[in-house]
């Protein structure tokens, strides 16, 4: 069964401080994977998006890293900001997939405090 | 603001009724997808249409429909509404039917 797991559920850091979030997901076969932050209410925004022959992908403070071997990906946020406060949901899309051509994680979701 | 229109932004109705959520994709894009979201939940796909044919279907429920107009637009139908069908829904497009998809601001569906 296609499955993305991501974690810790839930994290609070303090403002300037830098975090790693953990994608482990069993789609197969894979396609590509996305970072996207979803502000609480609002839709989500994509940050990243990395294919099978991509390690390290940045975007600003963001930078993503895949493992195509091991089905892992993280999303460190460096330098973080209050307004990094959000849900980061990891979602993978398979290739020929059939009924379930997108597989989102649960997210996780990061509290920065001052 | 990514494109993509939804509306209403907020809709209360009583159990037993029916809704009607309306989804504008972004310029271009011919691929539609439907989104459920309840509290402190992720994101469960419903269903994908592209080019107005039904492309995929995931955990959609039989009192649910939706459909793609010929102007690419869609509706997504909820009947014989419960109380445990309010959630935000969210509406994407994308241009193909596997590229990346953007999101609407959603539909905040309360049941009473």
């Amino acid at each position: 069964k296609n499955q993305v797991e991501q974690s810790p559920q839930s994290l609070i850091i303090l403002e300037g401080k830098n975090c790693t979030l953990q994608c482990n997901y069993t789609v197969s076969p894979f396609s590509n994977l996305r970072w996207y932050k979803q502000d609480t209410g609002r839709g989500p925004v994509s940050l990243t998006i990395m294919t099978f022959s991509e390690n390290t992908k940045s975007n600003g403070r963001y930078t993503a890293t895949l493992d195509a071997d091991t089905k892992q990906s993280s999303l460190h946020i460096t330098a973080s900001q209050l307004s990094d406060s959000a849900s980061y949901i990891c979602v993978v899309r398979a290739r020929n997939s059939g009924n379930t051509p997108l597989v989102f994680g649960k997210g996780t979701r990061l509290s920065v405090i001052a | 603001d990514s494109g993509v229109t939804q509306t209403p932004k907020h809709l209360i109705t009583a159990t037993g009724q029916r809704v009607t959520l309306r989804c504008s994709p972004r310029s271009g894009d011919l691929s539609v997808y439907w989104y459920q979201q309840s509290l402190d939940q992720g994101l469960q796909f419903l269903i994908q249409y592209y080019n107005g044919e039904e492309r995929a279907k995931g955990n959609i429920l039989e009192r649910f429909s939706a459909q793609q107009f010929p102007d690419l637009h869609s509706e997504l139908n909820l009947s014989s509404l419960e109380l445990g069908d309010s959630a935000l829904y969210f509406c994407a497009s994308s241009v193909t039917a596997v590229t990346e998809a953007f999101f609407g601001q959603g539909t905040r569906l309360t049941v009473v």
